[in-house]
């Protein structure tokens, strides 16, 4: 049983336009959520981070939004350039899971120029 | 502050054989996790290991998978009689304080069971 759902593989937007990328999760003890990006033979970094008490968490280009009675959150990137291509993943934590994250299974961002 | 080294960051093995691979987490970290990542799928929880101590070993394979997380030295993570199955990307993160913290990843080591 997925947790953490990313359901669009992947996606493509222009460049300069937005690009959201959502995610969904069914455990309401999640209470941490956080976004990664992934270049190919890299491993993961740390994008942006969003704490349950919060519905909005905004750092430059990057804003995450989450909506915990949908289970829902979204990252949005704006502009979008042809560096944001990338892997992302989408990932939650409840201190009660063993302190451990939980990730989606990502979806590929293809920003064209 | 060197970030979180994996090695290798490539290994071959053949089947039956073992495969040892290790995670120096970034200085100041007390806490590692590691994940796997097969191909064309998101990454999977394993372990996550404070040091001398097993936290939560949930998604560890019930056999021939083992890891530890001794007081000097980095963390391994072990795999004992490998088959192809167990060919994927194995990432390790290290984290400050475990707890609502994000948690930095190493590169990662591909293994490749032949």
């Amino acid at each position: 049983d997925q947790q953490v759902k990313q359901n669009s593989p992947s996606l493509s937007v222009q460049e300069g336009r937005i690009s959201i990328l959502n995610c969904d999760y069914t455990n309401s003890m999640f209470d941490y959520f956080l976004w990664y990006k992934k270049y190919p033979a890299e491993g993961p970094t740390f994008l942006i981070s969003i704490s349950s008490i919060k519905d909005k968490n905004e750092d430059g280009r990057f804003t995450v939004f989450l909506n915990k009675s949908a289970k829902h959150l979204s990252l949005h990137i704006v502009p979008s350039q042809p560096g944001d291509s990338a892997v992302y993943f989408c990932a939650a934590s409840d201190d009660n899971y063993g302190q451990n994250f939980v990730f989606g299974p990502g979806t590929r961002l293809s920003v064209l120029p | 502050n060197a970030g979180v080294m994996q090695n290798p960051r490539h290994l071959v093995r053949r089947r039956g054989q073992e495969a040892r691979l290790r995670c120096s987490p970034m200085k100041g970290h007390s806490h590692v996790y590691w994940y796997r990542q097969l191909p064309e799928e998101g990454l999977k929880f394993m372990v996550y290991l404070q040091k001398e101590n097993i936290i939560d070993e949930s998604g560890m394979p019930k056999e021939r998978f083992s890891a530890e997380f001794p007081k000097e030295g980095p963390s391994i993570l072990r795999i004992q009689q490998v088959v192809r199955g167990d060919s994927a990307a194995y990432f390790c993160a290290s984290s400050p304080y475990g707890i609502n913290t994000e948690a930095f990843f190493g590169q990662g080591t591909r293994l490749t069971v032949v």
